[in-house]
């Protein structure tokens, strides 16, 4: 399965602190997505890092990708409490359409 | 910013009946998918769909589900007869040329009782 695993299941931190989440995947990509989904609702897309890239900064988030570990980490730094919400990584293996597999997903709960 | 559409947000229907899933694309996208999500599970893909033809399609999609782009806007799914096991979240997707993200709707929650 080329399914993710992220790490930790749930993660509670204060407003103010960073926060990071790790992904681990199984095979080959093309590139690997980061989606935030709020309770309830659809999946918004946060950020691509594409197989040849090690990092990659949008805003307050920052994703790194190590394609040897098959790894990546996204790092949202200065949290708020808007923040809470669950994240997925999702990885693009097949060169054709692209499809997505996803992660298990962190519950991230920001504490005001 | 565009978005993807989807209807209805809920969906419920009797075991055995047919349900159909809908779905508006962003406009300029070429490539549409649907996902399903089970309560508390995973994010699961069913099938994308390019140039009017099923590109890939998961062990879920089998001969219960199709999908359709029936005019320029429109792209649905059909679960011709439910099971208790099809209630799920049902996302649609769909994304531009290249190695462009895909932009998700906020889905159809499908009962089935």
């Amino acid at each position: 399965s080329q399914q993710g695993e992220e790490d930790p299941q749930a993660l509670s931190i204060q407003e103010g602190e960073n926060a990071t989440m790790n992904c681990s995947y199984k095979t080959s990509i093309n590139n690997l997505q980061w989606y935030r989904q709020n309770s309830g609702r659809g999946l918004v897309h946060l950020i691509l890092i594409r197989s040849n890239e090690r990092e990659k900064h949008s805003g307050r988030l920052r994703v790194t990708l190590d394609t040897s570990k098959k790894s990546s980490s996204l790092l949202i730094t200065a949290s708020r409490a808007a923040d809470t919400a669950s994240y997925f990584c999702a990885t693009d293996v097949s060169p054709g359409a692209n499809n997505l597999f996803f992660g298990t997903g962190t519950r991230l709960t920001v504490i005001p | 910013e565009p978005e993807v559409t989807q209807t209805p947000s809920h969906q419920v229907t009797q075991m055995g009946q047919e349900v159909i899933l809908r779905c508006v694309p962003i406009s300029n996208h070429l490539y549409f998918y649907w996902y399903r999500q089970i309560l508390g599970q995973k994010v699961e893909f069913l099938v994308s769909f390019y140039n009017n033809e099923i590109s890939e399609k998961s062990e879920i999609f089998d001969d219960q589900f199709s999908v359709e782009r029936p005019d320029g806007s429109n792209f649905t799914l059909k679960i011709r007869s439910t099971k208790l096991e099809d209630s799920a979240m049902y996302f649609c997707a769909s994304r531009g040329q290249g190695g462009q993200p895909q932009h998700f709707g906020d889905g159809t929650r499908l009962s089935i009782l």
